[in-house]
């Protein structure tokens, strides 16, 4: 696709629910990466896909979070028992290789809202 | 770990007024340097990109110098409008991950 396309855009749940957040990246961008933003604050960095293998899962904050890639397509974030903290906004980005060279495109996020 | 600092934190100019937004970091180890715009409630939208070589970027009334040394860039924004009322994020490439600075938030009056 054009661009880096997220879904849903919204998303409220309740306490306990598990949810599935999903990134489709630029077509041909190997390099996928999922960042966090929580109200007021800066991104964290999650994880980061090279293809389907994931090097880097430093960032996911505890064993409820979980990332998969199909190929070099399509990502799930799940989160599972979600918890009040985990609101935030969810952010995809891709890039073409590794390394980020060429720069990171960003989708416009997915707003996670548990009540 | 890389630390991103951005000043200021906010900034408020009248229309026409030219805009310097300043990003520092700690570890001059880097790929190179985004800077991204977000609009409220909205994703990151890519402005410039200076690799680690470049001193600078240019797109229209967007300028961005990169002094990789002493971990510091500037945007500079000419001529500011209402339309460029944003937060601005330094995003820094060090071996495939992006650190953010915590972003400047530019509301230009008209």
């Amino acid at each position: 696709g054009a661009g880096v396309s997220q879904s849903p855009s919204n998303k409220v749940t309740e306490k306990g629910k598990d949810v599935e957040l999903r990134c489709d990246p630029i077509s041909g961008h190997t390099a996928l990466y999922w960042y966090r933003q929580r109200l007021g604050q800066g991104l964290e960095f999650l994880i980061y896909f090279q293809g389907n293998s994931a090097p880097d899962k430093s960032g996911l904050p505890s064993d409820r979070f979980s990332a998969e890639r199909t190929g070099e397509s399509v990502s799930t974030l799940t989160i599972q028992r979600t918890q009040q903290e985990d609101s935030a906004v969810y952010l995809c980005a891709s890039s073409l290789g590794s390394g980020g060279s060429y720069g990171y495109t960003f989708g416009s996020g997915t707003r996670l809202t548990v009540v | 770990k890389q630390e991103v600092t951005q000043i200021p934190a906010a900034l408020s100019v009248p229309e026409g007024e030219n805009l310097v937004l300043n990003c520092s970091f700690t570890d001059s180890a880097i790929y190179n340097l985004q800077w991204f715009r977000q609009d409220p409630g909205k994703g990151l939208t890519s402005l410039l990109l200076i690799q680690s070589s470049q001193r600078e970027q240019t797109s229209g009334r967007l300028n961005a110098s990169l002094d990789k040394s002493s971990g510091r860039s500037t945007l500079y924004i000419a001529a500011s409008q209402p339309g460029d009322s944003a937060t601005y994020l330094c995003a820094v490439n060090g071996d495939y991950k992006l650190s953010f600075g915590a972003g400047t938030t530019v509301t230009v009056r008209a």
